[in-house]
């Protein structure tokens, strides 16, 4: 029984496409967040949602627009597709919004583009 | 604005060995503290966390980590090593101010690798 669920695990797609990336969590959680994680690996957080309310939105494209339907969900849309935007997307979820409160991560989207 | 330091992007050790991974942060506020370790093509799960308790803090497969405020180090230790800790440890701080979402800001990792 997967936690915090993205898919899908491999995404190849051409520059200049439109995808989206789903992320469930069964946590009862209230907060999720995405992050990215280039190829150095570091990790960087692009957006947090708690309970469909949009709380942090880092420095980040407008293509990205993230989409929270309800507090189990947090899917990631990505517009015009460009080259820098290969990474691994990581999808997390955290009891609440307090700094203390541990963060729950997915398995990552692998997301290259060509 | 809070940052965490990584010493070392590469450590080995030999199996049964000490580990210790470093790390230091800058934050104006006490922070809150985070060991996170990232397996081959996984999500990243949570080793131990300092919240402001005891400042000796267990985690899960043996680690442990001292928060030391004077020398601004959270480094993480696991006194014998074993194959299976080989894998990519991220230190991560997050703002103690509450409502603003746990925003963490990670270090750049530390890949750790055990020999025989």
């Amino acid at each position: 029984d997967t936690a915090v669920s993205q898919t899908p695990k491999y995404l190849v797609t051409q520059m200049g496409n439109d995808k989206s990336i789903k992320c469930e969590q069964n946590l009862g959680h209230d907060t999720m967040y995405w992050y990215k994680q280039d190829s150095k690996k570091f990790l960087k957080i692009m957006f947090s949602y708690n309970n469909k309310e949009l709380i942090i939105n880092e420095t980040v494209p407008n293509r990205f627009s993230p989409k929270s339907p309800d507090k189990a969900h947090l899917n990631l849309h990505i517009n015009s597709l460009e080259l820098g935007d290969s990474a691994v997307y990581f999808c997390a979820s955290s009891p609440g919004r307090r700094g203390n409160t541990e963060a729950f991560f997915g398995q990552g989207t692998r997301l290259t583009v060509v | 604005a809070q940052s965490v330091t990584q010493l070392g992007s590469h450590v080995s050790v030999s199996e049964g060995a000490l580990v210790l991974l470093r790390c230091n942060y800058s934050s104006s506020v006490p922070p809150y503290l985070f060991w996170y370790v990232q397996y081959p093509n996984q999500g990243l799960q949570l080793l131990l966390k300092y919240t402001s308790a005891a400042t000796l803090v267990k985690g899960i497969n043996g680690f442990e980590a001292e928060f030391k405020k004077s020398e601004t180090s959270f480094h993480l230790t696991k006194p014998s090593a074993h194959m299976s800790d080989a894998a990519e440890y991220f230190c991560a701080v997050s703002d103690p101010k509450a409502g603003g979402g746990n925003k963490l800001t990670f270090g750049t990792g530390t890949q750790l690798k055990v020999e025989l």
